[in-house]
């Protein structure tokens, strides 16, 4: 059972505009949502992450944005840039899993056109 | 700092053969160390972790296992190849009680392709 659910599959946006990914989950335990970055045949980076006490966590041109009562979680970059193309995972995790196992989503690949 | 590094970067085995996979975090200790694989184009599955020397879980029944002979190592093995073994391999780390626990951190990846 998919304990992290990811839409789309695949994005693609002008230079300039909105990228959005969204992410929702089912385990009331999950206090922790990090997003990775992974490029064409390199490990995944982390990205950004946030936890439950707020609702919103900015970094540069990314944004998370969290609603806790919906379970759900999304990305945001704005003024996405071709350099932005990439694949893009959520992640959950509780304190009360397997000492820091992360349940990640399908991924997002986001093209960026110039 | 810490870092992790894979090798190899890249390999080609024929079906039936063995696999040795290696994985080693730096500027840390008692790291916890997953094996991750990724089929082409798609997510990540989480095979093995392991939260010290000699303790290993597996989470998906397989004809690959794992070993930690020394604190920062982690090996991913296989005794006779498969096809669908071919994929991306994945080792990443975290840790206990130094930031976000949760917070995994991956290596560079081993390409591995069975002919």
């Amino acid at each position: 059972q998919q304990q992290v659910k990811q839409s789309p599959q695949s994005l693609i946006v002008q230079k300039g505009g909105i990228s959005i990914i969204n992410c929702a989950y089912e385990n009331t335990a999950f206090d922790y949502f990090p997003w990775y970055q992974q490029f064409p045949g390199k490990g995944p980076a982390l990205l950004i992450a946030i936890r439950p006490d707020v609702s919103e966590k900015k970094e540069g041109r990314f944004t998370i944005s969290f609603n806790k009562s919906a379970k759900q979680f999304s990305l945001h970059i704005m003024d996405s840039q071709p350099g932005d193309s990439a694949t893009y995972f959520c992640a959950a995790s509780g304190r009360g899993s397997t000492l820091g196992r992360l349940y990640f989503g399908r991924g997002t690949q986001l093209t960026v056109w110039p | 700092s810490q870092t992790i590094h894979q090798w190899p970067a890249t390999l080609v085995q024929p079906v039936g053969s063995p696999l040795s996979l290696e994985c080693t975090v730096e500027g840390t200790s008692n790291p916890n160390l997953y094996w991750y694989r990724q089929a082409a184009g798609r997510g990540l599955q989480l095979l093995f972790y392991s939260v010290g020397i000699g303790q290993i879980s597996s989470e998906v029944p397989q004809n690959l296992s794992a070993s930690r002979p020394q604190d920062r190592q982690f090996i991913l093995s296989s005794k006779k190849l498969l096809l669908s073994d071919s994929g991306f391999y994945l080792c990443a780390w975290s840790t206990l009680g130094q930031g976000p626990q949760e917070t995994q951190y991956f290596g560079p990846g081993t390409r591995l392709l069975v002919l």
